[in-house]
């Protein structure tokens, strides 16, 4: 009864070649979110998507893309992966935008750069 | 700019012993705080919001806007308390509500 589900689980990726991250949800929720976790840090939101409105955050670099083809699928593009990209990559849902909204996560992708 | 510190990285307390995880924010506006917290192995999920002024698994939080603060607190800390904790922030704004902020986390062991 996953709600929201991340593909793959871990990922390894040679410097400089695009990688695509996967999220699915089946909570049926407005907007979903991509987060950047590095080691120790806290989760950094790169960018968000509500319903087809693309909203990114300012001092996400533009290597990073996003699409949001339908309802339930939001993908993360890294165009030209450096090593300062390797990460947790999390993905997460909220039913709307309001401040109080819950976030729903999925487990995360751990993305290697060699 | 919307901040949230989380002063303590590593917090261990033993079984039974009470339990008291700091959170400090930076918000001009009117704040929605929140916990998060992820267990071993398990994704990162919602714990509790100010908002609902709730106990959620023994644990409370009060939002103190003269102090800035938003401690979580358990009386008695039991093994599966065990888990890395998040502090959140969401503020509202004239333009809307502003990104969910994250502390880096506390790491809270209780040891038996």
């Amino acid at each position: 009864d996953a709600m929201v589900i991340q593909n793959p689980r871990y990922q390894v990726t040679q410097f400089g070649k695009p990688v695509t991250l996967s999220c699915s949800q089946t909570l049926n929720h407005n907007v979903m979110y991509w987060y950047q976790q590095k080691s120790s840090q806290a989760p950094k939101l790169l960018f968000h998507y509500y319903d087809k409105d693309f909203n990114n955050e300012a001092d996400t670099p533009d290597n990073f893309q996003s699409r949001r083809p339908n309802t339930s699928f939001c993908f993360l593009d890294i165009r030209s992966p450096g090593l300062g990209d390797a990460a947790m990559y999390l993905c997460a849902t909220s039913r709307g935008l309001t401040g109080s909204e819950t976030q729903y996560f999925g487990p995360g992708t751990r993305l290697l750069v060699l | 700019a919307q901040r949230v510190t989380q002063p303590e990285k590593l917090l261990s307390v033993f079984k039974g012993a009470p339990v008291e995880l700091k959170c400090n924010y930076s918000y001009s506006g009117s704040p929605e705080l929140f916990w998060y917290v992820q267990y071993s192995r398990q994704r990162l999920q919602l714990l509790l919001r100010h908002i609902s002024r709730e106990s959620i698994k023994g644990f409370t939080a009060d939002l103190n806007k003269g102090e800035t603060s938003f401690h979580l607190k358990k009386p008695f800390a039991q093994e599966e308390d065990s888990a890395m904790y998040y502090c959140a922030l969401s503020g509202a704004s004239y333009s809307g509500n502003t990104p969910l902020v994250f502390g880096k986390g506390t790491r809270l062991s209780v040891i038996a």
